[in-house]
């Protein structure tokens, strides 16, 4: 079993839908990132949280520490929101802050 | 604020020939991290340097990835010989320090033939 998981593998959704990605862990973290990676290979860091809820634009990123489990949302979704989002972990038992990632979820969103 | 910077931005070679892929990190940046992504998995970390030192690359597979980051600044990625399964996306990233947030570059997208 991963040590970070995410669901859905893939998801479709139509302009204009309430989206949520989740991601579960079964290690001690030090932060989870959620990164988003557009066709041809560049990521973009999104949000870096250890614990609550952060916001920014139409993005909602939340965390609960003692489940283990984060999700990612997004508002009044657009074609443009199209990439697959990756969920990673820093494990405390890695000093050195290595990043343990799901295998990302792809996004799609119809006009 | 300049990102990080990698190139080229794509690669195609025959198998066993050789390939090197560099990487500019974020100004003052003194962590930086080198992933292997194959097509549909998330990324591997193949090596992380703390300046120009080594933590952690556990899984290089050294028989024929290299990497240094000689004056702790900029990095280079070696593979020689390349092998089919070498083809990926590699990634570099840096951060301020160790489990602080990390920023990628656009990555270099290696085709083995």
């Amino acid at each position: 079993k991963n040590e970070v998981e995410q669901s859905p593998q893939n998801l479709t959704a139509q302009e204009g839908e309430f989206i949520t990605i989740n991601c579960s862990y079964s290690v001690g973290i030090s932060a989870l990132h959620w990164l988003q990676q557009h066709p041809g290979g560049g990521i973009v860091s999104l949000f870096m949280l250890s614990s609550g809820k952060k916001k920014h634009g139409r993005l909602i990123a939340t965390i609960n520490i003692q489940e283990k489990h984060s999700s990612l949302h997004i508002t009044a979704s657009h074609p443009r929101d199209s990439a697959v989002y990756i969920c990673a972990v820093g494990a405390i038992y890695n000093q050195g802050g290595k990043l343990i990632f799901g295998q990302g979820t792809e996004l799609s969103v119809k006009p | 604020e300049a990102g990080v910077a990698q190139s080229p931005r794509y690669k195609i070679i025959e198998k066993r020939q050789s390939v090197a892929f560099w990487c500019n990190p974020i100004s003052g940046h003194a962590t930086l991290y080198w992933y292997q992504q194959i097509l549909g998995q998330g990324p591997k970390l193949l090596i992380q340097f703390q300046n120009n030192g080594v933590v952690d690359d556990s899984q290089l597979p050294k028989d024929r990835f290299s990497a240094e980051r000689l004056k702790g600044v900029d990095s280079t990625l070696k593979i020689q010989p390349a092998k089919l399964e070498d083809s990926a996306v590699y990634l570099c990233a840096s951060g301020v320090g160790p489990n602080t947030e990390a920023f990628f570059g656009q990555g270099t997208r290696l085709t083995v033939v």
